[in-house]
């Protein structure tokens, strides 16, 4: 079964630095996402892509994250100058037009 | 907007018997799915099962069956002989169907304990 790819698993990085997780989501979706859970919370959405542009984001989708589908097959989320509140596990997944959603396995993101 | 409530933050069941996880949602949107995900302690999200609002037959996956009563704007989830590899965290999530990509809305979740 197609799956999602997400890398790395876990990422700890310093306040203030630069960070890109990646995701492949499967080849013959059309709709890419990015999803946050800090712990012990909901799961919220950040951003939706499609046909290589942003087609809905989030209040918490700021000036801080960007995405980018930079080849065929990835899709990666930037967020610039890491604060200690980005903490969380960020999910990537793909869909179809309509229809259900195919998770990754999520990329623990750590500030310190 | 559209909300996603479910009012149960923990629930606990016995193994082999049956447990009902409640979700409500608030859409003035005809067109929908509806659908339940689990996460377990690797917090991977796993797709249990999946609503059509335009169907009328409740949606079934072997042990677990939903409830859909779309005038209440109400969807259960019941999980028959239960096991211990059901433990985990259970979310409840809306899709809008009326636009293409739409996201997925979560309810804040519930903890589910199977005791042995």
């Amino acid at each position: 079964e197609p799956e999602v790819t997400q890398t790395p698993s876990h990422q700890v990085t310093q306040m203030g630095q630069e960070v890109i997780l990646r995701c492949v989501p499967i080849s013959n979706h059309l709709y890419f996402y990015w999803y946050r859970q800090i712990l012990g919370q909901k799961v919220e959405f950040l951003v939706s892509f499609y046909n290589n542009e942003i087609s809905e984001k989030s209040e918490i989708f700021d000036d801080q994250f960007s995405v980018e589908r930079p080849d065929g097959s990835n899709f990666t989320l930037k967020i610039r100058s890491t604060k200690l509140e980005d903490s969380a596990m960020y999910f990537c997944a793909s869909s179809p037009a309509l229809g259900g959603y195919t998770f990754g396995s999520g990329t623990r993101l750590t500030v310190v | 907007a559209q909300t996603v409530t479910q009012s149960q933050p923990e629930m606990s069941v016995q193994e082999a018997e049956t447990v009902t996880l409640s979700c409500t949602y608030d859409t003035s949107e005809s067109d929908y799915y509806l659908f339940w995900y689990k996460q377990p302690p690797s917090r991977q999200m796993i797709l249990v099962i999946r609503q059509e609002a335009y169907k009328q037959q409740n949606a079934t996956e072997n042990r677990f069956s939903v409830n859909f009563q779309k005038a209440a704007k109400s969807f259960s989830l019941k999980i028959s002989d239960s096991q211990l590899g059901d433990a985990a965290m259970y979310f409840c999530a809306y899709r809008s169907l009326e636009t293409s990509g739409s996201r997925l809305t979560f309810g804040e979740g519930t903890q589910l304990t199977v005791n042995p």
